[in-house]
């Protein structure tokens, strides 16, 4: 069974740091890309970040482009979301979903505020 | 970075048929097709059809998709009230180097 279980999030303070994982089994996780989708309370879906399987291919959307690194760990079977300089606009549920979108996990609720 | 034009809201009655756009562009939908994934409240999504291709195992034939030209659809068909859920469109962006969503349709079933 594919799995992916998301940890990490909570309250932090603007400017400060948080750092995301998703655990995932079930599949052969080097194979395959990885995204970082996330939502606000309320809102639509928005994409945050892409990772190739080998590491070698990484995007970000505009929002979070130099302040967040994705990152991976193959031998781990694990994807991370390092998340510096965090801002209020930045609260939001936080998925981690395989390539194509056609797994997700359950998201880890991130929220930014004094 | 500019997203997919999604209608916010569409309502049908029990049984019938409804049909969900999502409209971008050339570097888009329009190269590579969407994404169709279904959110029910406090739940992830789930992947109904993925780009130009089919749907993934598991789910309902009463789901399907298409595209013409920068516009992709998706058709419901024989609505059921586990259909009423909110619905979005994705899509690489080979300009952007991006994934683009729409901001959602809420589908209602009367």
């Amino acid at each position: 069974e594919v799995q992916l279980v998301e940890s990490g999030g909570g309250l932090v303070q603007p400017g400060g740091s948080l750092r995301l994982s998703c655990a995932v089994s079930g599949f052969t996780f080097s194979s395959y890309n990885m995204n970082w989708v996330r939502q606000a309370p309320g809102k639509g879906l928005e994409w945050v970040s892409y990772i190739s399987s080998s590491s070698s291919t990484i995007y970000y959307a505009d929002a979070v482009k130099g302040r967040f690194t994705i990152s991976r760990d193959n031998a781990k079977n694990s994807l991370y979301l390092q998340m510096n300089s965090l801002r209020a606009e930045d609260t939001a549920v936080y998925f981690c979903a395989r390539d194509t979108f056609d797994f997700w996990g359950q998201g880890t609720v991130v929220t930014v505020s004094s | 970075q500019a997203g997919l034009t999604q209608p916010p809201s569409v309502s049908k009655a029990l049984r019938q048929t409804a049909t969900l756009t999502c409209t971008g562009n050339s570097n888009n939908v329009g190269n590579q097709g969407a994404a169709w994934l279904q959110q029910h409240q406090g739940h992830p999504p789930k992947l109904l059809w993925y780009r130009d291709k089919d749907r993934p195992s598991g789910i309902s034939e009463r789901f399907s998709a298409s595209r013409s030209g920068n516009t992709a659809s998706l058709t419901i068909t024989g609505l059921q009230p586990e259909d009423e859920a909110d619905y979005y469109c994705s899509a690489w962006d080979s300009s952007l180097r991006t994934v683009v969503f729409g901001g959602g349709t809420k589908l209602t079933v009367l």
